[in-house]
């Protein structure tokens, strides 16, 4: 079983719809990554978590240490949300401080 | 401010060359991350280097692959002798700091090796 676990793999969305992109957890980390990337592009730091909630724009993403899990929400989605969505943790403490472990990725597609 | 570059963005090596790709971090940031994407997979670890130290290359494979972060100059990953299970997506990021204290990784472009 992958430490971070993502779902779904694939979300079709029409424009417009709210949008729900969920991330498990296995390991304790200090910090909770959500990335977006475009086909061929590169990757874009959307939020850094450790506790809480964080807003930008029309994105929201939430943690809840306790249960291991984490939620990136996109109100209002739009086709240039079309994107894969990455949850990445970064272990609590040691000499693994730093480095990032991935999800699989969430495939979105938001159509017209 | 400029963000964390790569170059190049893409390179073309046949099987037994060596790749070198280039990693200037964001200005400020004395911390590089390596992480390797391939093909239908997810992103993976590679090393984790400050100002001429490697701290962390649980991530390297263990022969052919190398990294660098001199005090001058970018950070570089050397692939010598390429397969063409080495074509993949190759993202460095950077941050201010790290340790107990988690601290923003800002990612460059990535450098999409193809071996033929």
């Amino acid at each position: 079983k992958n430490e971070v676990e993502q779902s779904p793999q694939n979300l079709t969305a029409q424009e417009g719809e709210f949008i729900t992109i969920n991330c498990s957890y296995s390991v304790g980390i200090s910090a909770l990554h959500w990335l977006q990337q475009h086909p061929g592009g590169g990757i874009v730091s959307l939020f850094m978590l450790s506790s809480g909630k964080k807003k930008h724009g029309r994105l929201i993403a939430t943690i809840n240490i306790q249960e291991k899990h984490s939620s990136l929400h996109i109100t209002a989605s739009h086709p240039r949300d079309s994107a894969v969505y990455i949850c990445a943790v970064r272990r609590g403490g040691g000499t693994s401080y730093g480095k990032l472990t991935f999800g699989q990725g969430t495939i979105l597609t938001v159509h017209p | 401010n400029a963000g964390v570059m790569q170059n190049p963005r893409h390179l073309v090596r046949r099987r037994g060359q060596e790749a070198r790709l280039r990693c200037s971090p964001m200005k400020g940031h004395s911390h590089v991350y390596w992480y390797r994407q391939l093909p239908e997979e997810g992103l993976k670890f590679m090393v984790y280097l400050q100002k001429e130290n490697i701290i962390d290359e649980s991530g390297m494979p263990k022969e052919r692959f190398s990294a660098e972060f001199p005090k001058e100059g970018p950070s570089i990953l050397r692939i010598q002798q390429v397969v063409r299970g080495d074509s993949a997506a190759y993202f460095c990021a950077s941050s201010l700091m790290s340790g107990i204290n988690s601290y923003e990784q800002y990612f460059g472009p990535g450098t999409r090796l193809t071996v033929t």
